[in-house]
């Protein structure tokens, strides 16, 4: 089964407005990661939120879990043409690895 | 700010021949992971290694795949006889703890097989 997947797939909107990224998993979890990727770059951490929180915040990024729902949702404020790239969800599946999402394309428009 | 090294950042190679991808951990970090991921599509997990051994492999990670700590600062993966579907950036990562911290990834090195 599908461990993480984000929706929606590709988001376009203009610099200033708020981006919302939602990821979805099957199994149960401890913790989940949001990373973004920067077109043919590495990944870059952004939050880890664990299943015990329920909502993280860093700078423009808003990261909110619910374990009922089986649900995490990344929001950034503000955006910026720099936010431009693909968000990733990751979830622990299993002791040793985290399994990522399909991504979702963010284009932030100038 | 410490970070995951890896060398080379792009290597074309011919069909059947080997590759060794390497990567520099953080520095007081334990865990260390391959990922993978072509073109286009997700990033796969192909295994995780701590304590000089195999913690977790996925099926992806067969026998032509294999890990290495050769010393106390790098952390290889081995291509034995690549395949042309094996082309895709290969990310090393690395976490201070079991789970409950955060993977480090690094830039990754682009594999071409032509």
């Amino acid at each position: 089964s599908q461990q993480g997947e984000e929706d929606p797939q590709a988001l376009s909107i203009q610099e200033g407005e708020n981006a919302t990224m939602n990821c979805s998993y099957k199994t149960s979890i401890n913790n989940l990661q949001w990373y973004r990727q920067n077109s043919g770059r590495g990944l870059v951490h952004l939050i880890l939120i664990r299943s015990n929180e329920r909502e993280k915040h860093s700078g423009r990024l808003r990261v909110t879990l619910d374990t009922s729902k089986k649900s995490s949702s990344l929001l950034i404020t503000a955006s910026r043409a720099a936010d431009t790239a693909s968000y990733f969800c990751a979830t622990d599946a299993g002791t040793y690895k985290y399994i990522f999402g399909t991504g979702t394309r963010l284009k932030v428009l100038a | 700010e410490p970070e995951v090294t890896q060398t080379p950042s792009h290597q074309v190679t011919q069909m059947g021949q080997e590759v060794i991808l390497r990567c520099v951990p953080i520095s007081n970090h334990l865990y260390f992971y391959w990922y993978r991921q072509i073109l286009g599509q997700k990033v796969e997990f192909l295994v995780s290694f701590y304590n000089n051994e195999i913690s977790e492999k996925s099926e992806i990670f067969d026998d032509q795949f294999s890990v290495e700590r050769p010393d106390g600062s790098n952390f290889t993966l081995k291509i034995r006889s690549t395949k042309l579907e094996d082309s895709a950036m290969y990310f090393c990562a690395s976490s201070s703890e079991l789970l409950g911290n955060t993977i480090y990834f690094g830039e990754g090195s682009w594999l071409t097989v032509v």
